[in-house]
């Protein structure tokens, strides 16, 4: 059974400070991952992809990926309380569909 | 907007019941996927579709069925409906092994009662 794993959460953090959520996989033939952000009733929503090691900016966001560690993180830069929802880590599989494996999420408050 | 749509949006339906989602894309993407989500298992895999009249089951398939005969509809059965089905489910597309993004539609919520 391929696995994802999140930090279960929720998290608080307050408004203008940095959260950092976590995720780690079980397939070491992974290829892709990607951070998606759901808010409470709506479809998940891509906010992040990292395909290689090291580090990926954009805007207040910074994926990070470990292939040795089987690690993926998300940094959210100056949260906001519109960056308040539950972050969903994907993975992609190593299969012929690349159907993508989610972790439960981590839920994430801003607090003003 | 990833140009897809799901029907219904809200179903309500009683225990052995059979019923039928929609998934429906304009965007003429070649993979397709079912997806499931309740509290604390996040989003799981039903079954996914690599092209017209070609599907495949994931983790949670018992249950359900899929058929695509067109690319851009793709429908989800579930034969008789039980409580434990009560759920939203999702239907996400990918364009193709080179473009490895997923794209949801808004959702299913489902109750069987």
């Amino acid at each position: 059974q391929k696995e994802v794993e999140q930090n279960s959460g929720p998290l608080s953090v307050p408004e203008g400070a940095i959260a950092s959520l976590n995720c780690t996989y079980s397939d070491r033939g992974s290829q892709s991952f990607f951070w998606y952000r759901q808010y409470s009733g709506k479809s998940p929503e891509l906010i992040m992809s990292i395909y290689s090691n090291g580090d990926k900016e954009d805007g207040r966001f910074t994926a990070q990926l470990n292939k040795a560690s089987q690690y993926v993180s998300l940094l959210i830069r100056d949260s906001q309380p519109s960056d308040s929802a539950t972050y969903l880590c994907a993975v992609s599989s190593s299969g012929s569909a690349r159907q993508l494996t989610f972790g439960s999420g981590t839920q994430l408050t801003v607090l003003p | 907007d990833a140009g897809i749509t799901q029907s219904p949006r809200h179903k309500v339906t009683e225990t052995g019941t059979p019923v039928t989602l929609r998934c429906h894309q304009t965007e003429n993407h070649r993979y397709m996927y079912w997806y499931r989500q309740d509290p604390g298992h996040g989003l799981r895999l039903i079954h996914y579709s690599y092209g017209v009249k070609d599907t495949d089951k994931g983790e949670v398939s018992d249950g359900y069925s899929v058929s695509r005969s067109k690319t851009e509809d793709f429908l989800l059965t579930l034969e008789s409906a039980t409580s434990s089905q009560t759920s939203v489910y999702f239907c996400a597309i990918r364009q193709d092994m080179g473009a490895t993004e997923a794209f949801f539609g808004q959702g299913t919520r489902l109750t069987v009662v």
